[in-house]
């Protein structure tokens, strides 16, 4: 059964620093793996979306990579500030059994000013 | 601009009544889920259905039902036998040509 991981649970960093979120999954049968955040209160909004033939996938300061065969993405976020303070999920769509994601718990990330 | 509309953004349920959270797309996608957010719980899929008049249970169906007569349309009805309703609604819908997953901005109903 594929499970998702993130670690830290939660994080606290000083503005301008630069930042790498993880996410671990035990199974490397997926098609794709989904990076999303989650303002307090909010949906989820997707960030990227790494293809299983991808290595990686970059936008704007963020940058996630994915090594399937090892099971684990990355998210990268460049000159942290305040305004990303979020959570951050991963999710992994399995190519077994039908489309549904597995998510991960999340990250909880505070960038202080 | 296309996207998901949940209505609506906040809900609030006596016991024993029955509640409908609405959930629209425009994205022409197939497929629509339903999550629950519960605090430290992550999200939890409770119904999904990747075609018209067809859906299917997911981890945590007892106590709510849906309905899938539309593409565009997928609404989750809070039933009185889910003895705990409190929590953070999510709908999506899931695109075949890219994969991704397009959250709504979620319902937060409360039992009172």
């Amino acid at each position: 059964k594929q499970e998702v991981t993130q670690i830290p649970a939660a994080l606290s960093v000083p503005e301008g620093e630069n930042l790498v979120l993880n996410c671990s999954f035990t199974d490397s049968a997926i098609y794709n793996l989904q990076w999303f955040r989650q303002d307090p209160g909010k949906g989820l909004t997707s960030l990227l979306l790494i293809q299983s033939s991808q290595r990686e996938q970059t936008s704007g300061r963020l940058n996630a990579s994915l090594d399937k065969s090892s099971g684990r993405s990355t998210l990268y976020i460049a000159a942290s500030q305040p305004g990303d303070s979020a959570t951050y999920l991963c999710a992994v769509l399995p190519t077994s059994g039908t489309y549904k994601y597995i998510f991960g718990t999340g990250t909880r990330l505070k960038v202080l000013a | 601009d296309g996207g998901i509309t949940q209505s609506p953004k906040y809900l609030f349920r006596k016991e024993g009544q029955n509640v409908t959270l609405s959930c629209e797309q425009n994205l022409n996608h197939d497929a629509m889920y339903w999550y629950r957010q519960d605090p430290g719980q992550g999200l939890r899929l409770i119904y999904y259905s990747q075609i018209v008049n067809d859906f299917q249970k997911g981890d945590i169906a007892e106590g709510y039902s849906v309905s899938r007569e539309k593409k565009e349309s997928f609404p989750l009805t809070v039933t009185s036998a889910q003895k705990n309703p409190t929590a953070f609604y999510l709908c999506a819908s899931w695109d075949r040509d890219d994969y991704g997953y397009t959250f709504g901005s979620g319902t937060r109903l409360t039992v009172v």
